[in-house]
């Protein structure tokens, strides 16, 4: 099993769309929790980090349920520019607390 | 403050030379992670490291790879005899020292070819 799984893509959605992404993690202890974004061919960068109590920012909404061990990321109202490739992402405990990142959903927008 | 400097952008090796990346972390990290990036794949994990220590490298291949983060200058991610199956975005990212919930911010990447 691999440490961190996502929903394979791609996803296509018209604009105004809601979306929504999946991940899960097999590490129980891991303790830190991330989406990334990453553009064709640029660095990912992060798009939001993610809590047990939920978090909002904007469009995106973010969910942890440590018991199930799965991370979700919804998209309201879908635009063009969130056309992308989105990484769940989990950071371990201990000495060794290097990110792994699942590989990825792509989104792409339409009109 | 600069963000996370990676350099040379794009790097054309011959096959059989060395490829030497660099990474400088941002200002106040001392943690730094390199990963590659295959053609149209995800990005793999190869190598954690903490000034001058190397924290876990199970990513890396046995062969040919190594990586160091000295205590003054850049991180170097060494490529030795390098093959086509090189080729790939190889990017870094690094994070502050804390423990706990702290992201890690990525460089733009080095993007090798192998010829």
């Amino acid at each position: 099993r691999k440490e961190v799984e996502q929903d394979p893509g791609p996803f296509n959605v018209p604009e105004g769309a809601t979306v929504a992404f999946n991940c899960t993690y097999s590490n129980s202890a891991s303790q830190s929790f991330f989406w990334y974004r990453q553009d064709c061919r640029k660095e990912p960068k992060l798009l939001m980090s993610v809590y047990s109590s939920g978090n909002e920012d904007g469009r995106f909404t973010a969910q942890l349920n440590r018991a199930s061990q799965y991370i979700s990321l919804l998209i309201r109202d879908s635009k063009l520019s969130d056309s992308a490739t989105y990484l769940c992402v989990v950071r371990s405990t201990g000495t060794a607390s290097k990110l792994t990142f699942g590989t990825g959903t792509r989104l792409q927008v339409t009109l | 403050n600069a963000g996370v400097m990676q350099n040379p952008r794009h790097l054309v090796r011959r096959r059989g030379q060395e490829a030497r990346l660099r990474c400088s972390p941002m200002k106040g990290h001392s943690h730094v992670y390199w990963y590659r990036q295959l053609p149209e794949e995800g990005l793999k994990f190869m190598v954690y490291l903490q000034k001058e220590n190397i924290i876990d490298e199970s990513g890396m291949p046995k062969e040919r790879f190594s990586a160091e983060f000295p205590k003054e200058g850049p991180s170097i991610l060494r490529i030795q005899q390098v093959v086509r199956g090189d080729s790939a975005a190889y990017f870094c990212a690094s994070s502050p020292p804390e423990r706990g919930r702290t992201e890690a911010f990525f460089g733009q990447g080095t993007r090798l070819t192998v010829v």
